[in-house]
């Protein structure tokens, strides 16, 4: 199968910073999707997003689909965004495997 | 709308005693369904998958089963467990393969 890794690993920010957290697939993927875990650990759906570029207000995400990694972007940063944000993805039909996530503070 | 349903939301139970989670989806026919571990708060692992009534299929040898008796039920059991089944467990759905999964709210399981 797959591997994903996602850096950074740990991400401290001051409320209104921007960050961009990476994800780098070992093989090309039909199935990518960017999650955020909040402090009560529901897993929530950001982005699903196989290839090109999506915006959802602050969150916008890009994946090179042929150089095999995506890229999520936060700008604005609010303490709202803490959590840990994780990659999946999957080329077996679902299967998804999902990167060891990055642990995002964001302090007031 | 589609929506997915676990419980309990929180569980303790000794070692050696069975378990059994539930998760329904409601809204939508003959979905995929999932069940995944967080262990330790990092990464989520895949432990079974569904794509139809009594076809389930395994990702890694372990303590757990898994049973889909109706299109829209899954469930986690176990006969005995093991401290080391302890952790967050998720279920999810899908349309099909390959597309976007959505995950209920979790069960945290403690094993005493």
């Amino acid at each position: 199968g797959i591997q994903v890794e996602q850096s950074p690993p740990d991400l401290i920010l001051q409320e209104g910073a921007n960050s961009t957290l990476r994800c780098n697939f070992s093989d090309s993927v039909n199935n990518l999707q960017w999650f955020h875990q909040n402090p009560w650990g529901q897993l929530i759906n950001l982005f699903y997003i196989p290839s090109g570029t999506k915006q959802n207000g602050r969150l916008s995400a890009t994946t090179v689909a042929t150089e095999r990694y995506s890229l999520l972007y936060i700008s604005s940063s609010q303490t709202t965004d803490s959590g840990v944000y994780f990659c999946a993805g999957d080329n077996q039909g679902g299967k998804l495997i999902f990167g060891q996530g990055t642990e995002l503070s964001v302090k007031p | 709308s589609q929506t997915i349903h676990q419980w309990p939301a929180t569980l303790v139970q000794p070692v050696g005693s069975p378990l059994s989670l539930e998760c329904t989806v409601e809204g939508t026919s003959n979905p995929n369904l999932y069940w995944y571990r967080q262990a330790a708060g990092r990464g989520l692992q895949l432990l079974f998958y569904s794509v139809g009534i009594g076809q389930i299929s395994s990702e890694v040898p372990q303590n757990l089963s898994a049973s889909r008796p109706q299109d829209r039920q899954f469930i986690l059991s176990s006969k005995k467990l093991l401290l080391s089944d302890s952790g967050f467990y998720l279920c999810a759905w899908s349309v099909r393969g390959e597309q976007p999964q959505h995950f209920g709210d979790g069960t945290r399981l403690s094993i005493l």
